[in-house]
């Protein structure tokens, strides 16, 4: 079957940095997006992995690794705008979205 | 950009009424577009895949004599939820894809917000 395992919330303190982890099972596998969700809005885009590495992008990178079956986020910086939910999203063989149900990241001042 | 609207973004219907939710790509032609669903602290469900011209696939369990959906055109879909009952309230969430260029990314709408009562 199919699989996304992330935690399901983490805190984190404003100005520090935090990964969020995800380990995914998939038929196939076409790249890994992460997305970010703000409570009651639609989900956003933040980067797409698709070959083993790091890709940095601001104060946001993402990294894969294939063979593990493993991507993180990794969120520099943090602002309290950054309290939102992040849904890792592996691409299938059918070029489908597996969407998993997110970990939650709480930001203190 | 690659910008998708949707239209309402909220709703308040009776039960046993239809509600018309419609999804469109403002600045590219969506090939493909999809259909999601999210209760309150859940993940999102596929609804339904659709493509311009065709039939939508439904995933299991989504009954699609209840979730009609339309795809007519390369910039719109349509989301009906016919004969609504309060375990319909949800968020409705519209995204679409252009599969030229790659990697498939989908654009998501800003969502619909659907009440029964």
């Amino acid at each position: 079957g199919q699989n996304i395992d992330q935690p399901t919330e983490m805190t984190a303190t404003e100005g520090a940095i935090v990964q969020i982890n995800c380990t995914y099972q998939t038929s196939g596998f076409n790249g890994l997006f992460w997305y970010q969700q703000h409570a009651g809005e639609a989900p956003t885009f933040l980067s797409y992995n698709v070959l083993d590495g790091l890709e940095e992008k601001g104060r946001f990178s993402s990294f894969l690794s294939r063979s593990k079956g493993y991507s993180y986020l990794l969120l520099k910086e943090l602002q309290m705008k950054d309290s939102a939910s992040y849904l890792c999203a592996p691409l299938d063989s059918n070029y489908q979205l597996i969407w998993g149900a997110g970990t939650k990241l709480i930001i203190k001042p | 950009g690659a910008v998708v609207s949707q239209h309402p973004s909220w709703v308040i219907c009776k039960s046993g009424t239809s509600v018309k939710i419609e999804c469109r790509s403002l600045d590219f032609q969506a090939t493909t577009m999809f259909w999601y669903r999210q209760f309150p602290k859940q993940s999102l469900m596929l609804m339904a895949t659709s493509n311009e011209g065709s039939k939508a696939t439904y995933e299991q369990g989504v009954e699609k004599d209840k979730f009609l959906i339309n795809h007519a055109s390369l910039t719109l879909s349509t989301l009906t939820v016919t004969s609504a009952h309060p375990e319909d309230s949800s968020f409705y969430i519209c995204s679409a894809s252009r599969l030229a260029g790659g990697p498939y990314e989908q654009y998501f709408g800003p969502g619909t917000r659907l009440t029964v009562t």
